[in-house]
């Protein structure tokens, strides 16, 4: 079945380490999102792309860095300059492009990631 | 710019009440307006969508919401709660001129007491 793999499900990091959230789809979507959810906020854009090899801050990329070298894979990175990094971290995908505009967003079971 | 408003970051209801979650959208141009729902350490997964056919639109778990241009609303109601429905609910959008990003709204924590 199609769909978005997030990996590791838990993820611990220690002070000044950098760490990476995986995430690949196999639904061939042009449009892949990060996001963070902390309890009582709802979700908050880090980082979006709509086809690869770019990609476009959201609006809380500082602290966070992406690359999309496939159109399968949108991997994170979590930089020891984001001081508050514990979070849950989703990943999801859309359809992208004229006619897509109304599509929905894919997303995976995603990345909890704490402090040591 | 575009918001989306939840009225409630909680609500409570018996199991077999009616679930009322409330949304508002803040565009004079209507939205495709979605609902997705969240159920604890899982990913977030679409209920139904709006994109400008019948105005009341059904959705999986016997989930409904009625699109009300005059109200900016699209609330998402459910005859009858079962325990399984406690989850939460996000409503969301994507404005129809320039966009394909999603809005959404702060969410709404759905408590189902037997």
């Amino acid at each position: 079945d199609g769909g978005i793999t997030q990996s590791p499900k838990y993820l611990f990091r220690k002070e000044g380490q950098n760490v990476t959230l995986s995430c690949e789809q196999n639904l061939n979507h042009d449009a892949m999102y990060w996001y963070r959810q902390d309890p009582g906020q709802g979700l908050r854009l880090i980082y979006y792309s709509q086809i690869v090899n770019d990609f476009q801050k959201g609006d809380i990329a500082e602290g966070y860095s992406v690359s999309r070298e496939k159109k399968e894979s949108f991997p994170l990175t979590v930089t020891s300059a984001q001081k508050n990094p514990t979070a849950f971290y989703l990943c999801a995908s859309s359809s992208y492009g004229t006619g897509y505009s109304n599509q929905p967003q894919h997303f995976g079971d995603g990345t909890r990631l704490s402090i040591l | 710019a575009q918001s989306v408003t939840q009225l409630g970051s909680h609500v409570s209801v018996s199991e077999g009440a009616l679930v009322l979650l409330r949304c508002n959208y803040s565009s004079s141009v209507p939205p495709y307006l979605f609902w997705y729902v969240q159920y604890p350490n899982q990913g977030l997964q679409l209920l139904l969508k709006y994109t400008s056919a019948a105005t009341l639109v059904k959705g999986i778990n016997g989930f409904e919401a009625e699109f009300k241009k005059s109200e900016t609303s699209f609330h998402l109601t459910k005859p009858s709660a079962h325990m399984s429905d406690a989850a939460e609910y996000f409503c969301a959008v994507i404005p129809r001129a320039g966009g394909f990003k999603t809005i959404f709204g702060a969410g709404t924590r759905l408590f189902v007491k037997a």
